[in-house]
């Protein structure tokens, strides 16, 4: 069965540093994958997906994040931290067997500290 | 563009009545929407799928007459929690892939519905 993890339930970041939210997922084969951003009491926003093609994504906001067949993962980086930046943060893998379907990882919750 | 909405955006209810939850696309019709729900701190776990007109199809552990899910049109799903219990208090949000879309895997989040059972 296809799962995502993401290391750390809680990451708190200085504000102008980087900002690193770690997604690996297991899958029979490379799925396509997801960061969202979920801010308090509010719906998700996609902040950047893989599909094919290139493997460094560049979303929303000023994150990017590069898939890593060989170690699974599709780790979210950010350069500078920002105070907006603050909110809970999900990887997702398309479910391979359709395709339609998402499946979301636990979660990480990250702050700011100014 | 792509925008999805979802009345109320929170509810309180007493245990044992029924509430009935919105979700629209506002500027794209959806030939598919989903449902999920996320526990406090918790991640968004999917409990249905609905294609318009047909039934929807129900994930694993997810009771198919306490949630009743209507996908009446194109731009609305319904989703209505019968017999609720302080148990369903939760986050629902749905989500709607466009009609047409070749990207299966596209969909837009509305806001979220907050349900609170007393």
């Amino acid at each position: 069965a296809q799962s995502v993890t993401q290391l750390g339930s809680h990451v708190s970041v200085s504000e102008g540093a980087l900002v690193l939210l770690r997604c690996n997922y297991s899958s029979s084969v490379p799925p396509y994958l997801f960061w969202y951003v979920q801010y308090p009491n509010q719906g998700l926003q996609l902040l950047l997906k893989y599909t094919t093609g290139a493997t460094l994504v560049k979303g929303i906001n000023g994150f990017e994040a590069e898939f890593k067949k060989s170690e699974t993962s599709f780790h979210l980086t950010k350069p500078s931290a920002h105070m907006s930046d603050a909110a809970e943060y999900f990887c997702a893998v398309s479910d391979v067997t359709s395709y339609d379907k998402v499946i979301f990882g636990p979660g990480t919750s990250l702050s700011v500290i100014p | 563009g792509a925008v999805v909405s979802q009345h109320p955006s929170w509810v309180i209810c007493k245990s044992g009545t029924s509430v009935k939850i919105e979700c629209r696309s506002l500027d794209f019709q959806a030939t598919t929407m989903f449902w999920y729900r996320q526990f406090p701190k918790q991640s968004l776990m999917l409990m249905a799928t609905s294609n318009e007109g047909s039934k929807a199809t129900y994930e694993q552990g997810v009771e198919k007459d306490k949630f009743l899910i209507n996908h009446a049109s194109l731009t609305l799903s319904t989703l209505t929690v019968t017999s609720a219990h302080p148990e369903d208090s939760s986050f629902y949000i749905c989500s709607a892939r466009p009609k047409g879309g070749v990207k299966l895997y596209e969909q837009y989040f509305g806001p979220g519905t907050r349900l609170t059972v007393t």
